[in-house]
């Protein structure tokens, strides 16, 4: 049974600093998603990251992915206000049957 | 282009009810997959729809139950409901194996 693991799973951050997200996941997967969720709100897709060494940018958020380590980060840099949300990873099993981690609920503060 | 579009928006049922909720994918796209979100936690797979058949399912009981139709609509249905039933359900629509599109999610509350 595949499990995705995302931490931390609460961030509260100050604006103008830089953290990371972990997604570890446990079994083989060459597919991998970060999406972004607002109360209330669906999923909004970030990035996908299709191969190992994989590395995409948005603005202040970069993500990567280790297929070997089978872990892929979500880093934020500079943060601001309008980054509070919460995160998810998505690994693909097979054919569109994704596996989500938790969430991560980010807090950015002035 | 019309994304994903679920309906109703929100729900409100009572425990033993029976529900249906209805998706309509982005035109062209003939995979849809739902997904259960229960309030604090990560959305979990419940089934996938490709060209009207069913490809996939997750450990879900068998109160649920989806199908798709010939225009790539599908419906999923949730009989005997519980309390526990009560969450957002997504919708997703995809090129089959692309990156896929999730609706806005209908809100169900079981009292």
């Amino acid at each position: 049974e595949l499990k995705v693991e995302q931490n931390p799973l609460f961030l509260s951050m100050q604006e103008g600093k830089n953290y990371t997200i972990y997604c570890n996941y446990s079994t083989t997967s060459d597919r991998l998603y970060w999406y972004r969720q607002d109360p209330g709100k669906s999923l909004e897709s970030l990035f996908v990251l299709l191969s190992n060494g994989a590395v995409k940018q948005e603005g202040r958020l970069m993500a990567s992915l280790d297929t070997k380590a089978r872990l892929s980060t979500l880093h934020i840099t500079a943060a601001v206000h309008d980054l509070s949300a919460t995160y998810f990873c998505a690994v693909d099993m097979t054919n569109n049957d994704m596996r989500f981690g938790a969430g991560t609920r980010l807090t950015v503060k002035p | 282009d019309a994304g994903v579009t679920q309906s109703p928006t929100h729900l409100i049922k009572t425990r033993g009810q029976h529900v249906t909720l209805r998706c309509s994918p982005i035109s062209g796209h003939k995979s849809v997959s739902w997904y259960q979100q229960v309030l604090g936690q990560g959305p979990q797979f419940i089934f996938q729809y490709y060209e009207k058949e069913e490809r996939g399912r997750g450990n879900f009981p068998d109160r649920f139950s989806a199908r798709q139709f010939p225009n790539y609509s599908s419906e999923l249905n949730v009989n005997a409901l519980l309390l526990g039933d009560s969450a957002l359900y997504l919708c997703a629509s995809s090129l089959w194996n692309q990156p896929q599109h999730f609706g806005d999610g209908t809100r169900l509350s079981i009292l």
